[in-house]
């Protein structure tokens, strides 16, 4: 099945930097790939996804760039602020019966500091 | 806000007790997925129920069970309850369509604590 790995496991930056949170995966098959954060008592929260057929993606502060051909992917936020701080997560899923099931990486803790 | 409730947002049980987890989807989303959330882990995909049938399993034992009613609506069933079991329940609905609009959508989950 599908194994995604993801570092950093925490990630700590100053307020207005840049913070990059790397994925990979190992099922070629893999055609879809969300991030989500996840604030303390809460569920995780949709933020940016990206599909196969898509090298990049931007949405204001946030992007996401795909490499299928060495199967990773990142998560880029740029002038961070501390309302970012949460725990990321990246996820992979494939088209197919089981098309819903995501599989997570094991999440990054974001502290940006004021 | 997703839009998608779970119940109850807290739950305390015992070792080989029976539970029963709620989940009511965003509307106009068909497909619900379980997941589960140790401490410090990433969510652990347990089934999908899409149009009120088992559409795709995790690695969970069949004592996860799981229902899916005609308004889309679910409940998650654990029958002898392990201490490992104590983890947040997160329920997450989607639309499926032919073409595949499968962006998934979570609740704010159960906390559920096995002693």
């Amino acid at each position: 099945g599908e194994n995604v790995e993801q570092h950093p496991s925490t990630l700590s930056v100053q307020e207005g930097d840049s913070a990059v949170i790397k994925c990979t995966y190992s099922d070629s098959a893999s055609n879809y790939f969300p991030w989500y954060k996840q604030e303390l008592g809460k569920g995780p929260q949709l933020i940016i996804d990206i599909r196969s057929n898509v090298g990049e993606k931007k949405d204001q502060r946030i992007a996401v760039t795909l490499n299928k051909t060495a199967k990773h992917f990142s998560l880029h936020i740029t002038e961070t602020q501390p309302e970012d701080s949460a725990v990321y997560f990246c996820a992979a899923s494939r088209r197919g019966t089981s098309y819903g099931k995501l599989t997570f990486g094991q999440g990054t803790i974001l502290t940006v500091h004021p | 806000e997703t839009g998608v409730t779970q119940s109850p947002t807290h739950l305390i049980k015992t070792r080989g007790q029976q539970v029963t987890l709620r989940c009511s989807s965003q509307s106009g989303h068909n497909t619900v997925s379980w997941y589960q959330q140790a401490l410090g882990q990433g969510p652990q995909f347990i089934f999908q129920y899409y149009r009120e049938e088992e559409n795709g399993r995790g690695n969970f034992p069949p004592r996860f069970s799981g229902l899916q009613f005609p308004n889309y609506s679910s409940e998650l069933n654990v029958n002898a309850l392990e201490l490992d079991d104590s983890a947040l329940y997160l329920c997450a609905s989607s639309l499926e369509l032919a073409g595949g609009k499968h962006e998934q959508y979570f609740g704010p989950g159960t906390r559920l604590t096995v002693t």
